[in-house]
Order: structure tokens, then C-alpha cells, then sequence
């Protein structure tokens, strides 16, 4: 069954230092998203992606947040200067199309656990 | 906000049991997800409901939409070790494309 991959799996960082967390839909898909869960805690949205452009982003998705899709297979997600409260899990998900339109539901990754030391 | 209450926080049931937990909303949402969680992965989506007072099985999952659209549960019959995990509702508005997740809650299934 096709998946989301997303890579590293664990990424340690020094506060102030940028990071780019990489994800691969699902091939077929064409609504990518990124959300985050802080340790014990809901999972938040971040961001929305289609048409090589953001279509939604929350409060928490500031100018330090970007994303990219670079080329045909991959979604990144970079922060620019990490802060120790970036520390989280961060999940890619992607979907067919929007869930409005009564389409497939949003499929998530295992995740990259980010530690801003 | 959007903020949903899922309830209750956590169980303790035996193997056999069956469990039933719930998501409510002060505001209406045009489809309810539910996922489950289990250590060190990513949600994985157990069913979708899309339509007011649809009635969804999977197995031995049932979810609801609740009429008024604030509101679903998940059932879990006969419940089994593998179940043992965090269960997430999650909630989306028409016209946005973000989730909108419960708290979780923490399913502990005793063999």
C-alpha cells in the first residue's frame, strides 16, 4: 500500500540552526500538509500545499517556517532559526484531493522528531 | 475556536471488552476522521464519515457523524492487545483544509 515517507526520522539541532525536514507523498496525491505534535499533546496543523503554492497555514506557521516542493516526489518543510520550543514531531501528509470535495481523507507519515538542543 | 473535546482521556479495559470514546464541538464540521496513533509512527486513519448521522463500520470499528455535525464516536468491539494505542478524532470545516485534532485517548487493552 502506498505510503508517506518521511526522512530523517530524528534530526538533533543547535537552537539557531536551520533545518529542512523531508517528506514523499503519495504519488498520486496532490494536497500536501505538515503538522506537528509537541510531546503528549494533539497533533497541530501547520501548513497546506497545492499547486506549488501554500493554500492554508496556521498561526503557528510564522516567517521562520517555509516549504518547498523542489522537484516532483518531494514536500520539505524548513525552519530558519530554530527555538528550543520548535522541539516536536513533525508529520507530512498528503491527500488526493481536498476532503470538502467528499475525496480521500488526509494520509500521514511517521514522522521526524525534531530536538533543538 | 475549533477546538474539539474528546473524552474520555484514557481507559483500562480487559481483552473482549468493547470500548466507546467521543469527540464534541461548539462548531459544526463537514467531515469527522478518526486515526489512531501507535508509539513512534504517524496517525493511521481507521474511518471517515462525511455525511450528518452517517454510520460507518470497519471491522470491528463503528463511527458515527452526529447529526448536528458537532459531535462522533468510535466503537471498538471485542477489543484485542493490538488496539492498545491513542485514538484521535479529527475534525475539518468546510472550505479549510486543516485537521482539527482531539486530545487523543490512550486505549490499554489487558490480555
Amino acid at each position: 500500500e502506498p505510503e508517506v515517507t518521511q526522512t530523517p526520522s530524528h534530526q538533533v539541532t543547535q537552537m539557531g540552526q536551520e533545518v529542512i525536514l523531508r517528506c514523499v507523498p503519495i504519488s498520486n496525491h496532490l494536497y500536501f500538509y505538515w503538522y506537528r505534535q509537541i510531546l503528549g499533546q494533539k497533533v497541530e496543523f501547520l501548513v497546506s500545499f497545492y499547486n506549488n503554492e501554500i493554500s492554508e497555514k496556521s498561526e503557528i506557521f510564522d516567517d521562520q517556517f517555509s516549504v518547498e516542493r523542489p522537484d516532483g516526489s518531494n514536500f520539505t518543510l524548513k525552519i530558519r532559526s530554530t527555538k528550543l520550543e520548535d522541539s516536536a514531531m513533525y508529520f507530512c501528509a498528503s491527500s488526493e484531493a481536498l476532503l470538502a470535495q467528499g475525496t480521500q481523507p488526509q494520509h500521514f507519515g511517521d514522522g521526524t522528531r525534531l530536538s533543538i538542543l | 475556536g475549533q477546538q474539539l473535546n474528546q473524552s474520555p482521556q484514557s481507559m483500562f479495559i480487559q481483552e473482549g471488552e468493547d470500548v466507546s470514546m467521543n469527540c464534541t464541538s461548539s462548531s459544526i464540521f463537514n467531515t469527522w476522521l478518526w486515526y489512531k496513533q501507535d508509539p513512534g509512527e504517524g496517525p493511521v486513519l481507521l474511518i471517515a464519515l462525511y455525511k450528518a448521522g452517517e454510520l460507518t463500520s470497519n471491522g470491528r470499528l463503528t463511527a458515527q457523524f452526529g447529526i448536528t455535525r458537532k459531535d462522533s464516536f468510535l466503537n471498538i468491539s471485542a477489543s484485542i492487545p493490538s488496539d492498545v494505542g491513542i485514538y484521535f478524532c479529527a475534525g475539518q470545516r468546510g472550505g479549510s483544509e486543516k485537521l482539527v485534532f482531539g486530545k487523543g485517548m490512550k486505549l490499554t487493552v489487558n490480555p
